[in-house]
């Protein structure tokens, strides 16, 4: 099992411009998240889902889109990015929701310019 | 989400000492879980706990739920050099997690 995947690793990008952060998991999770990373404020939940077709906001939803059409994969979209997304973004799936393990993938860190 | 704080947000430890990082929150807690992310890498689970007074130990790490549900606490004994990164508590309720701000271990030779 590959768990859960994150691409690119790295993305940089000018004010303004959209892009989609890829994640998939291989565990048949019904529950996944985006959370972002910024320095000294842990995690903070962007969106969820609860399984294929079925999505809602977390705690910081602004500016992101996701879309959940099958159960493997959940992307995360950029609509419009500005320099205040600057942070580092995992994605995690848990067999349970949210008082399961979370496993979560290796990360996208992302900059905008 | 539900509101933990995690203190403190700095551990500097001497190898081979022992250390306590702490979660606190207002409400009572349904459960808690316990992460370490390493620097550079992702978070990776370590423990959930669910029930009031709850102490459950991994190898040097015992992690404990207050009698009230409204803190735990992890101890590690015996510092050492892979003990090195940010520990972080969490809570869930109603599909959403929320962390605390982590507490981040250094640990000198």
């Amino acid at each position: 099992n590959a768990g859960v995947t994150q691409t690119p690793k790295f993305q940089v990008l000018k004010t303004g411009q959209s892009m989609t952060l890829q994640c998939a998991q291989d565990m048949n999770h019904e529950y996944m998240s985006w959370y972002r990373q910024d320095p000294g404020m842990g995690l903070r939940l962007i969106h969820y889902s609860v399984g294929a077709g079925i999505t809602d906001q977390g705690e910081v939803p602004n500016g992101y889109n996701v879309s959940r059409s099958t159960t493997e994969d959940f992307p995360l979209r950029l609509l419009s990015a500005a320099p205040s997304q600057t942070s580092v973004y995992f994605c995690a799936s848990s067999s349970g929701g949210s008082y399961n393990e979370q496993f979560f993938g290796p990360g996208t860190r992302l900059t905008v310019l | 989400g539900q509101q933990v704080m995690q203190i403190p947000q700095y551990q500097h430890v001497q190898e081979g000492e022992d250390f306590t990082t702490y979660c606190n929150s207002s409400t009572t807690l349904s459960n808690i879980q316990w992460y370490k992310q390493r620097p550079g890498g992702h978070p990776v689970f370590l423990i959930q706990l669910v029930k009031s007074g709850e102490v459950k130990k991994q190898k040097r790490l015992t992690f404990q739920f207050g009698e009230a549900k409204k803190n735990s606490s992890l101890h590690i004994t015996a510092t050492q050099t892979t003990d090195v990164g940010t520990y972080f508590c969490a809570v869930g309720s109603d599909y959403k997690l929320s962390f605390g701000a982590g507490t981040t271990v250094t640990v000198r030779a």
